[in-house]
């Protein structure tokens, strides 16, 4: 099982630029997040998706969308590129069952992104 | 929105050592949950603890959590190198809510 993959790893981007993370995980989570963590901040929840078919904003969701495409998937858009959002970001699923917040995170890797 | 706070933010000590890193929040949970963090990596799972529960044990982790206080201590024991990473508290609130996490505690484990 490959668990929770992200993709790009990296990635640099001109202000004004848009891009799309995308997450995939194969353990049949329902529950799927996006974090960014800075230095200093910790991780910061981004959006999240509960299951398929619903995503809510977390503490920081403004510059971003997101589309949780089927129960697999769950992808971030950055549409305008601000150099606020150099960061790096996390997708991770969740073996929540009833609520949110219950079961235990799994991590991708991480995506770098650099605004200039 | 709430966040557990851990404490201190940096430790350094010998291998061999025990170390404890100790998270504060401020509501009622459901559960505390604490993560590794290896540099340049994803988060790791180490330790779900329930708020009816008071101690835990996973290997050479222990975690204890007095909800009265609003606190929990992750105890490292006989640490290695390989310990070195950053440590982070989460928590959720009782009310359906994604974790938290606080800013973490960098450990650093001298051989």
């Amino acid at each position: 099982n490959a668990g929770v993959t992200q993709t790009p790893k990296f990635q640099v981007l001109k202000t004004g630029q848009s891009m799309t993370l995308q997450c995939a995980q194969d353990m049949n989570h329902n529950s799927m997040y996006w974090y960014r963590q800075d230095p200093g901040m910790g991780l910061r929840l981004i959006y999240y998706s509960a299951s398929e078919g619903t995503t809510d904003k977390g503490e920081v969701p403004n510059g971003y969308n997101v589309s949780r495409l089927n129960k697999r998937e769950f992808s971030l858009r950055l549409e305008s590129a601000a150099p606020s959002q150099t960061s790096v970001y996390f997708c991770a699923s969740s073996t929540d069952r009833v609520r949110v917040g219950t079961g235990e995170l799994f991590f991708g890797e991480g995506s770098r992104l650099t605004v200039l | 929105s709430q966040q557990g706070e851990e404490d201190p933010q940096a430790l350094s000590i010998q291998e061999g050592e025990n170390a404890t890193m100790n998270c504060s929040y401020k509501t009622s949970i459901n559960n505390l949950q604490w993560y590794r963090q290896n540099s340049g990596r994803g988060l790791v799972h180490l330790i779900l603890i329930r708020s009816n529960e008071r101690e835990k044990h996973s290997g050479r982790l222990r975690v204890t959590l007095d909800t009265s206080k609003k606190s929990s201590s992750l105890l490292i024991t006989a640490s290695r190198a390989a310990d070195t990473a950053s440590y982070f508290c989460a928590t959720d609130d009782q009310g359906n809510t994604p974790l938290v996490f606080g800013k973490g505690t960098r450990l650093s484990v001298i051989a």
